[in-house]
Formats: C-alpha cells, sequence, structure tokens
C-alpha cells in the first residue's frame, strides 16, 4: 500500500536556527513528491513539485530535495512567518493518478 | 478574487441530519476533488471529478455523494450524518487529471463539520 510518513511531528525552532524535515515515501512507482504549506484555519499552499532522485527546488528561505526514498525540506534561518504545518505528498504511477498526503511536520519559529 | 471557494465555512448539526457542502473554482480548471482532513490533520482524498465525470472514488460511505453540474463546480451532500463525520472538508481543484502530476492544487479554506 501506498504510504507517505513524515517526522518529526511537530518541531519548534528559535528563528534563525535552521532544520530539516523528513518525508519517508513507499510507493508502487512515484510519478511526483509534493510539498505544501498550510496555516492555521486554511487550505494547504502548493510550495515544490519533484520527479526524480538528485532533483532539487528552492524557494526563498525552503530547499526541498529528492532521494529515492524520502525528501527533505530543508529550512534555513527560518523566521517566524514561516511557522506552518508542512505537508508532504506523493503521486503514485497508478491508473487513477490520485495524490496521498502525510500527515505533515508543525513548525512553530519563536522569534 | 478568490480561486477556490468553499460554502459554508463552518457548519454545526445534530446526528442523523443531512447537509450540503458547495465549492466552486473560477480558475478554469478541468479536475475537483474533495479531501477530508480529520482530527489528526491527517488529508485524505474522497472524490475526484474531471470535467463532470467521476474519477477517483475511494472508500467513502454511500451516504457521500458528490454532485459535479458543471466543470467549475462540486458539491458534496452528506445524508444521515453521524458524529464520524466530524472534520474539516477541503475542495480543491488542478489544471487537469494528467497535469494533477504537477502536484499543483488549489485549495479553498475548507469547511469545518461538526455533528453533535
Amino acid at each position: 500500500e501506498d504510504q507517505v510518513t513524515q517526522s518529526p511531528e511537530a518541531l519548534r525552532l528559535q528563528e534563525g536556527e535552521s532544520s530539516s524535515l523528513n518525508c519517508s515515501y513507499t510507493v508502487s512507482g512515484l510519478r511526483g513528491l509534493f510539498w505544501y504549506r498550510q496555516d492555521p484555519g486554511k487550505g494547504p499552499e502548493f510550495l515544490f513539485t519533484l520527479y526524480s532522485a538528485g532533483e532539487e527546488k528552492e524557494k526563498e528561505r525552503l530547499k526541498a530535495t529528492l532521494t529515492k526514498k524520502e525528501s527533505f525540506l530543508h529550512i534555513t534561518a527560518p523566521k517566524p512567518e514561516d511557522s506552518a504545518t508542512y505537508l508532504c505528498a506523493v503521486q503514485a504511477s497508478d491508473r487513477d493518478d490520485k495524490i496521498i498526503f502525510g500527515k505533515g511536520t508543525r513548525l512553530h519559529i519563536l522569534p | 478574487d478568490t480561486a477556490v471557494s468553499q460554502t459554508p465555512k463552518y457548519l454545526v448539526t445534530q446526528m442523523g441530519n443531512d447537509k450540503s457542502i458547495k465549492c466552486e473554482q473560477n480558475l478554469g480548471h478541468d479536475t475537483m476533488y474533495w479531501y477530508k482532513q480529520d482530527s489528526k490533520k491527517f488529508l485524505k482524498i474522497m472524490f475526484s471529478y474531471n470535467n463532470k465525470e467521476l474519477i477517483i472514488n475511494e472508500t467513502v460511505p454511500n451516504r457521500f455523494s458528490p454532485k459535479s453540474p458543471d466543470k467549475a463546480h462540486l458539491n458534496l451532500h452528506i445524508n444521515s450524518l453521524e458524529l464520524g463525520d466530524s472534520a474539516v472538508y477541503f475542495c480543491a481543484s488542478s489544471q487537469d487529471m494528467w497535469r494533477a502530476n504537477t502536484g499543483e492544487l488549489f485549495f479553498g479554506e475548507g469547511s469545518r463539520l461538526t455533528v453533535l
């Protein structure tokens, strides 16, 4: 069964303290891996898509990387406004193309 | 101008009642989805429609019935509500099914359903 596991469940960092969030996945065939950001009371907001091992994407203080079994979301010198839940999702290459989400990592950046 | 809008934002009702949530997107997308986010924040797909045609129907009780009158609208009707139906329901859209592999889903703000 296709599965997405994110760790840690929650992470508290001081402003400026860099860290990484992990997303490990098990799918029959990976079509794409996605990162989303979700603020409280809002819908998820798309950040990145990664398609193949070795690929990297960057946006401001965020960088996403992908291996054959996992993805990392690196946060460099975070600011309080980076506080949110970060969701990882995968699309498996089965016939209905559904996107499966992990449970997310709640990130809190302390000023 | 909201891209994906859902109504109502909050819904509180008694067990056994029937309720509907409406969703509209003004992005010109072909594909729309319903996701359920439970108390543990786990986001799980329920249905997807592509150009008004049902594509994905996960293991969801028959009490849940989606309806897509046109490709810009996807409504969710729930019969005989149960306590376990309490969750936040998100509508989303993507340009089309096959491009959904860009992973770019546009989500609404969610409809929080509380069943008492």
